[in-house]
């Protein structure tokens, strides 16, 4: 079982630099999900795809945030002109459809200096 | 909007002991409640699901419950072990919400010998 893997798992970067992370789901999954989540909360949702399909996109995200997912395999995050807010964990997650349960990347540690 | 609410204080037990988490919702009727747990430095890892129409389900030490009435779950782990200390997670998804999971914030467990 590879799992899902993300890269890099961590990364420093200046404010208003462009970043780009990496994930790739277990092969059998076709749902693909990105969240946010910072020191003492929860995983807060960003997007999610279904194949190459992204069907939803949070309302708190900015347009300095894109995803894709172009052949319904990996997936790339990218955040542009980061602030220091965008400093968190991005993890990623894949799994079936239906109640299937999430199964997670180790996450992308950004700090935004 | 939707709000769910875990312990946000962290649980200290002593070894032998049941640990009760609670994970509490607002407004919306969920189709299901997952349970992950989540070392640091890790991707959340999942544990139990229990559908809107289960009172409660069972998996070795752990137990969950579901009251739809009340808008709460609880999750018992059973003779806790050390090896037991993580945070655990409370996610849900709501039918009116898409088809993504909604996390709690967590809440922290420490299991001492």
């Amino acid at each position: 079982d590879t799992g899902v893997s993300q890269d890099p798992r961590h990364k420093i970067t200046k404010r208003g630099q462009n970043v780009t992370f990496r994930c790739d789901p277990i092969s059998e999954h076709n749902r693909l999900y990105w969240y946010r989540q910072t020191l003492g909360q929860g995983p807060e949702f960003l997007t999610y795809f279904q194949n190459e399909a992204q069907l939803e996109k949070s309302r708190l995200l900015s347009d300095r945030f894109s995803a894709e997912r172009p052949k319904g395999s990996f997936s790339t995050l990218e955040i542009q002109r980061t602030e220091q807010g965008d400093s968190a964990m991005y993890l990623c997650a894949s799994s079936t459809p239906g109640e299937s349960p999430l199964h997670f990347g180790n996450g992308t540690r950004l700090t935004v200096t | 909007s939707q709000k769910i609410e875990q312990n946000s204080e962290a649980l200290n037990i002593q070894e032998g002991k049941t640990a009760t988490l609670t994970c509490n919702y607002t407004n919306y009727s969920p189709a299901y409640l997952q349970w992950y747990r989540q070392d640091p430095g890790r991707g959340p890892v999942f544990l139990l699901l229990i559908r809107e129409n289960e009172k409660e389900k069972r998996k070795e030490r752990l137990k969950v419950t579901f009251d739809t009435t009340l808008k709460q779950s609880l999750f018992h782990i059973t003779a806790s072990q050390p090896a037991d200390s993580a945070t655990y997670l409370c996610a849900l998804l709501f039918y009116n919400q898409g088809g993504k999971l909604i996390f709690g914030q967590g809440t922290e467990l420490s299991v001492k010998p």
